[in-house]
């Protein structure tokens, strides 16, 4: 089980580019999310997805859009980068949002917004 | 606001014990984690509490009080490898995960 990939590891933008980030698990989970976390911060919640073809936004979902097509599968897309979006993205699942269902993490991806 | 306050570094010596505290104020409790980041790797779940008392695993330990909405994580006979940030995190009402800043806790020979 290779758990929660994410792709790329590490990027660098220029302001106004566009990119995808893909997560990735082979748990059969149904929820998803995409975090960030900056430093002196905690992990701030993007978008999430319950199952399969449903999303909802988290806490910071501005210049962010995000689709889950696959259940295995969530994509988090960044239209029109801009440097505040200069982060380290973390892509997470878990079987339940209930009970000691604790979320997994993938190794995450640096992005640099020039 | 919903607010969760930790310690932003602590220092200890290997073999020694450790507490790490969390404070928190959310809308709502659903439960509280504690997870372990090492620096520039991804958070890794340790313990989940969700009524009062202490839950032990292993070296590990962590307690939870919601009246005074208070709980903390204690590290027995540290080793070099417990050098991590550990980030404490509570389930809101809407079941959602709010983070804290994280703890970085340097462990010296």
């Amino acid at each position: 089980n290779a758990g929660v990939t994410q792709t790329p590891k590490f990027r660098v933008l220029k302001t106004g580019q566009s990119m995808t980030l893909l997560c990735a698990q082979d748990m059969n989970h149904e929820y998803m999310y995409w975090y960030r976390q900056d430093p002196g911060m905690g992990l701030r919640l993007i978008y999430y997805s319950a199952s399969e073809g449903t999303t909802d936004k988290g806490e910071v979902p501005n210049g962010y859009n995000v689709s889950r097509l696959k259940k295995q599968n969530f994509l988090l897309g960044l239209e029109s980068a801009a440097p505040s979006q200069t982060s380290v993205y973390f892509c997470a699942s878990s079987y339940s949002t209930s009970g000691g269902y604790e979320q997994y993490f993938g190794p995450g991806t640096r992005l640099t917004v020039t | 606001g919903q607010n969760i306050d930790q310690p932003t570094e602590m220092t200890a010596t290997e073999g020694a014990i450790v507490q790490i505290n969390c404070t928190y104020q959310t809308s709502g409790f659903n439960g509280l984690f504690w997870y372990q980041q090492h620096a520039g790797e991804a958070p890794t779940f340790l313990s989940y509490n969700v009524l009062d008392g202490l839950e032990e695993k292993g070296r590990f330990s962590s307690f939870l009080s919601r009246s005074k909405g208070y709980s903390y994580l204690l590290l027995k006979e540290l080793q070099m490898k417990d050098s991590a940030s550990y980030l404490c995190a509570v389930r809101d009402s809407n079941y959602q995960l709010i983070w804290g800043a994280g703890t970085k806790l340097i462990i010296k020979p």
